[in-house]
């Protein structure tokens, strides 16, 4: 059972460039969410979905979109990037409704020069 | 907005010490949860603790809803207890969560 995936791991870019964020998970759960932690810091939310074809908003969504077409993934898409994105990115899964904990995938480390 | 307090901030301890670590919510939450950051960064779960008492192994962990907070007790600390421990919890009537800034433990041999 793989769980929730991010990829890829590490990632550098330049100020400008695009970037996706990818994230699955194989355990059918409806609700996903990502999330980024600066150093020092908590994690914030992004993005959340709560099934395919609904998105909306989280604390810190500026800079960030998303989309859901299908259960399985949530990518995670950067424009056009800037440094103050320089972040661990993480996502994270849960049954919508139910009273269940949410699952986090390994998290993506990006830097933007 | 909602804040949710972590305490202490940062704890050193002596490996077989225990310790309690504490988060107090300004408001109500729900689906609260307990995480451990190790070192390599990864998220573990460690409670999902809406409320009452919860243990597993050296670990329990106590929600007091009614009152807006949760407490984590270690016991007999172990140096692999070290890194980052955040709760975190939903918002009510939303979606979103919201995560604490955490207490940075490191526990020496």
């Amino acid at each position: 059972n793989a769980g929730v995936t991010q990829t890829p791991k590490f990632q550098v870019l330049k100020t400008g460039q695009s970037m996706t964020l990818q994230c699955a998970q194989d355990m059918n759960h409806e609700y996903m969410s990502w999330y980024r932690q600066d150093p020092g810091m908590g994690l914030r939310l992004i993005h959340y979905s709560v099934g395919a074809g609904i998105t909306d908003q989280g604390e810190v969504p500026n800079g960030y979109n998303v989309s859901r077409s299908t259960t399985e993934d949530f990518p995670l898409r950067l424009l056009s990037a800037a440094p103050s994105q320089t972040s661990v990115y993480f996502c994270a899964s849960r049954p919508q409704g139910s009273n269940q904990p949410q699952h986090f995938g390994d998290g993506t480390r990006l830097s933007i020069l | 907005g909602i804040q949710v307090e972590q305490s202490p901030p940062d704890l050193i301890l002596q490996e077989g010490a225990n310790s309690t670590l504490r988060c107090n919510f300004s408001d109500s939450v729900n689906n609260l949860q307990w995480f451990h950051q190790n070192p390599w960064g990864q998220l573990i779960n460690l409670f999902y603790i809406p409320s009452g008492t919860k243990q597993n192994g050296r670990l329990s962990a106590t929600t007091v809803a009614t009152e807006r907070y949760s407490l984590l007790y270690i016991s007999s600390s172990q140096t692999t207890d070290s890194g980052v421990y955040f709760c975190a919890g939903g918002l009510i009537g939303t979606y979103k969560y919201i995560f604490g800034t955490g207490t940075r433990l490191k526990v020496l041999a």
